[in-house]
Formats: C-alpha cells, structure tokens, sequence
C-alpha cells in the first residue's frame, strides 16, 4: 500500500483527453516535486515528467502535469494507442525519508 | 548519450547475498549526480532501494536499510548494489538509474534492468 494514490486503472479512446491523478500528504507532495514516469510494456521507466510540469527533451508535449496542495495529476492529451503504458507518480517523503512511488495507474487505450 | 547496464546472477538463494553492479558509459560517475537502485517485483509497482553519489554519500530505503548495502567505483565507472539475507520477496527485476539528489525521485536515465530470482 503506497502512501501515494493513484487509480490502478484509467482508459480513453483515440484523441480523447485522460488525467491520471496522484494522492499524497503534506509530508510529500505537499512539500516536494513531483515527477511522473511511463512505463511501456517489457520496457524499464521512462521520466516523462519532473518538478511537477517539466518535459524533459523528447517528450510530447500532449503529456503536461500540475500539482495542487497535496495532489497532482497527469494529463494525456491527444491519446495515441502507443500511450499504452503503465504510468507512475513519484515524490521524496518528508516524515519516510523514503522516495516513495504510487502503485501505478494501467492506462489502456480503446 | 548517458547508457546504464546492470550485471548480475539471475538466481540467488534464500538467506544469501545479492551482488550488482551498474556500469555507467557516456559520462562520468565523478562528475557529479546521484546513482540509484529500484526495484520491481513481478507485475507490481516500483520501490526505491537507494542512491549514492561519487564520494560515497548514500541515502537508502529506510525499510531495506538494514540488509543493503551500496558502493561506487569511480575508477570503472560503476556502482553496486549487495542486498542480504535473501527471502523470496526480494525476487524483482532491478534497475539502476541515474539521479539528480540523494533524497530526490528524480532519476532521468535508467539501466534495461536485471531479473533476479531467490529460490532454493
């Protein structure tokens, strides 16, 4: 059980708009970054997005994320059957002194 | 262009130690950075072991600290992981991944990453 909260499950059809959210406390997000990777299927984690917003080089730019108070969330515009992944929130933990992971939301596209 | 390759046996046993080591090409260990572990048990999520900088200074998962130890060559361009007292809930694939602070789940480059099996 994470102490990050995410949907085991979310899902759109092709060029519909998901969001994938991401739970936490004041103790993490509340008080750190929060960074997001996807991970594509028999493939290791890709970061897609750091400090809450940022897109690393290379990154579409249908992938945007946003922190408020102690959530967060990703956004996944445009969807594209290759955004099939598995996607991960991540943020340090003030009270762990842990960097702590959700459980991971299956994104599948219809 | 940074690579990481994580090396090790694929087969441990149960109350043994789990040795790996990351070779890092494409940049230098010494040139600054955090050089991370994390793991991922089959069909499940991602939990962080720990990371380690150039000099040494290493920063762990508080619920592994006891059994881990990490370590980095500069000289090789590597570091590694050794992970004690094998159960089998230590069965993960592991990945190593290069990050921007000890206490930060900022990792931008990550290894392909090694199965290991414990099992008897």
């Amino acid at each position: 059980q994470s102490v990050l909260t995410q949907p085991p499950s979310a899902s759109g059809t092709p060029g519909q708009r998901v969001t994938i959210s991401c739970s936490g406390s004041s103790s993490n997000v509340g008080s750190n970054t929060v960074n997001w990777y996807q991970q594509l299927p028999g493939t290791a984690p890709r970061l897609l997005i750091y400090t809450n917003n940022q897109r690393p080089s290379g990154v579409p730019d249908r992938f945007s994320g946003s922190k408020s108070g102690t959530s967060a969330s990703l956004a996944i515009s445009g969807l594209q059957s290759e955004d099939e992944a598995d996607y991960y929130c991540a943020v340090w933990d003030d009270s762990l002194n842990v960097v702590v992971f959700g459980g991971g939301s299956k994104l599948t596209v219809l | 262009q940074v690579q990481l390759q994580e090396s090790g046996p694929g087969l441990a046993k149960p109350s043994e130690t789990l040795s790996l080591t990351c070779t890092v090409s494409g940049y230098s260990i010494s040139g600054g950075y955090f050089w991370g572990w994390i793991r991922q048990p089959p069909g499940k999520g991602l939990e962080w072991i720990g990371s380690i900088n150039h000099s040494g200074r290493t920063y762990f998962n508080p619920s592994l600290k006891s059994r881990v130890t990490i370590s980095v060559d500069t000289s090789k361009n590597q570091f590694s992981l050794k992970l004690n007292s094998l159960t089998a809930a230590d069965t993960a694939l592991y990945y190593c991944a290069r990050g921007n602070s000890g206490s930060s789940s900022w990792f931008d480059t990550w290894g392909q990453g090694t199965l290991v099996t414990v099992s008897s």
